[in-house]
């Protein structure tokens, strides 16, 4: 499987924008690249996915380089209950969507 | 719309006992995966249901097991449990195969 490398820990301030990397070099052509999250306590949750283009929702933005081998997740305005550990994963296409995350980017975000 | 329900919370168990865990998916959600989550590994895939015949298998042995319900419910057995067991227990349900994934609050698993 394609590995993922993202920084262990990230600071920002509530109200401002938060830019969470991650590295994926060995990324292949069928790849997406899925973001979930975990707040203390709480199970994952699912953040955006993308492949190629750059991707909006509601909750973040996904900016994905042209050579695909890093993309950053946006938070537009950060808040206190974004807080959370902030996983970057590689799905490969199709029916096979087995989640296997590493140690992600514990955000904390200050008042 | 309610999320993905997990039951127990939390559970105790001593070395030797099995314990069955349960899963409701989302309402329409036919595809339901089980995770194991622990400090040191990280997330783990255990295995994946659809319409109750299991589609994957991660590479836990054979103690784990686990059957899905032909109203999606799903279940997770371990048996003679082990101290390595201790974990938090996840679900997610997905519309069909290959969706993004809705996690329950998971079960903690204890074992003494």
């Amino acid at each position: 499987d394609a590995k993922t490398t993202q920084p262990n820990s990230m600071e920002s301030n509530e109200e401002e924008p938060v830019h969470l990397p991650c590295n994926h070099s060995t990324i292949s052509g069928t790849d997406y690249i899925h973001w979930y999250r975990q707040l203390p306590s709480q199970g994952p949750e699912y953040v955006i996915h993308g492949l190629t283009s750059n991707v909006n929702n509601r909750m973040a933005s996904l900016a994905i380089a042209e050579d695909r081998k890093s993309s950053t997740l946006i938070l537009h305005r950060a808040t206190l209950r974004d807080a959370a550990v902030y996983y970057c994963i590689l799905l490969s296409g199709g029916s096979n969507y087995k989640l296997t995350f590493g140690k992600g980017t514990l955000l904390t975000v200050n008042p | 719309k309610a999320g993905v329900t997990q039951t127990p919370r939390y559970l105790i168990k001593t070395r030797g006992q099995q314990v069955t865990l349960s899963c409701s998916p989302i309402s329409g959600h036919r595809s339901v995966s089980w995770y194991q989550q622990t400090p040191g590994q990280g997330l783990q895939f255990l295995f994946e249901y659809f319409s109750e015949t299991q589609r994957n298998k991660g590479n836990f042995p054979g103690r784990f097991s686990g059957r899905q319900f032909s109203n999606s419910r799903s279940e997770m057995n371990v048996s003679t449990l082990e101290l390595g067991d201790s974990a938090l227990y996840l679900c997610a349900s997905s519309l069909v195969v290959g969706q993004p994934q809705h996690f329950g609050d998971g079960t903690r698993l204890s074992i003494l």
